[in-house]
């Protein structure tokens, strides 16, 4: 079956840091493949997506690359804001509108 | 513009209590979904429907049955609460799934849901 593996948290950091948070999966196919990030008691809010191989996805300074002979769909980001503090969740979509989602990450970033 | 709209947005339910979580979305999407997030495990597909009088049950369905009467509301009950099913709840809603990949899938702000 599908699944979605990303790096465990918490990841902290000092802010204007560099955020790599790795993302690999294993799909039948050609899945599209997102990040989703929800901040503090909210819901979970599309950050980018990426549909084919080779594709960048990037928004609000974050950016991550669809690497299909890695698997891999790293989230990047050069300089990271206190703001940027939440959980990051990889996930990819194989067909049917499903998505199988990895086990998220925190990011807490300090002043 | 409303998006997707989930109620309520906490809850606690004794043992064996039943209760319904509501989902509404105003984008005339055909597909919803239902989801819930525990620690360390992401998000996991509990039930979906991919339109009125159409529903199909994913990951983790046991212990909840849904219905889709209409195109904007897709509720989710718990017909006897257990403690395993205290969770953070999502629903979620996309266009067709005509088109497959690439459909962005738009969620609700979730329901933090203790059973005691």
């Amino acid at each position: 079956g599908n699944s979605v593996t990303q790096m465990e948290g918490p990841v902290t950091l000092s802010e204007e840091a560099f955020l790599t948070i790795n993302c690999t999966y294993t799909a039948t196919g050609y899945p599209s493949l997102f990040w989703y990030v929800q901040y503090p008691g909210e819901g979970l809010q599309l950050l980018l997506k990426a549909t084919k191989a080779d594709d960048k996805g990037s928004n609000k300074g974050f950016e991550a690359t669809y690497r299909k002979e890695t698997t891999s769909f790293h989230l990047e980001k050069g300089s990271v804001q206190v703001s940027d503090s939440a959980v990051y969740f990889c996930a990819l979509m194989a067909a049917g509108n499903k998505l199988t989602f990895g086990g998220g990450t925190r990011v807490l970033v300090k002043p | 513009n409303a998006g997707v709209t989930q109620t309520p947005k906490f809850q606690v339910l004794k043992t064996g209590q039943s209760m319904t979580l509501q989902c509404a979305q105003d984008m005339n999407h055909e597909y919803m979904s239902w989801y819930r997030q525990d620690p360390g495990m992401g998000l996991r597909l509990i039930h979906y429907s991919v339109g009125a009088g159409i529903t199909d049950q994913g990951e983790v369905p046991n212990g909840y049955n849904v219905s889709r009467s209409t195109t904007e509301d897709f509720p989710l009950r718990l017909l006897s609460a257990a403690p395993s099913q205290t969770s953070v709840y999502f629903c979620a809603s996309s266009y067709s799934i005509d088109s497959g990949i690439g459909n962005t899938i738009y969620f609700g702000e979730g329901s933090w849901l203790t059973v005691v």
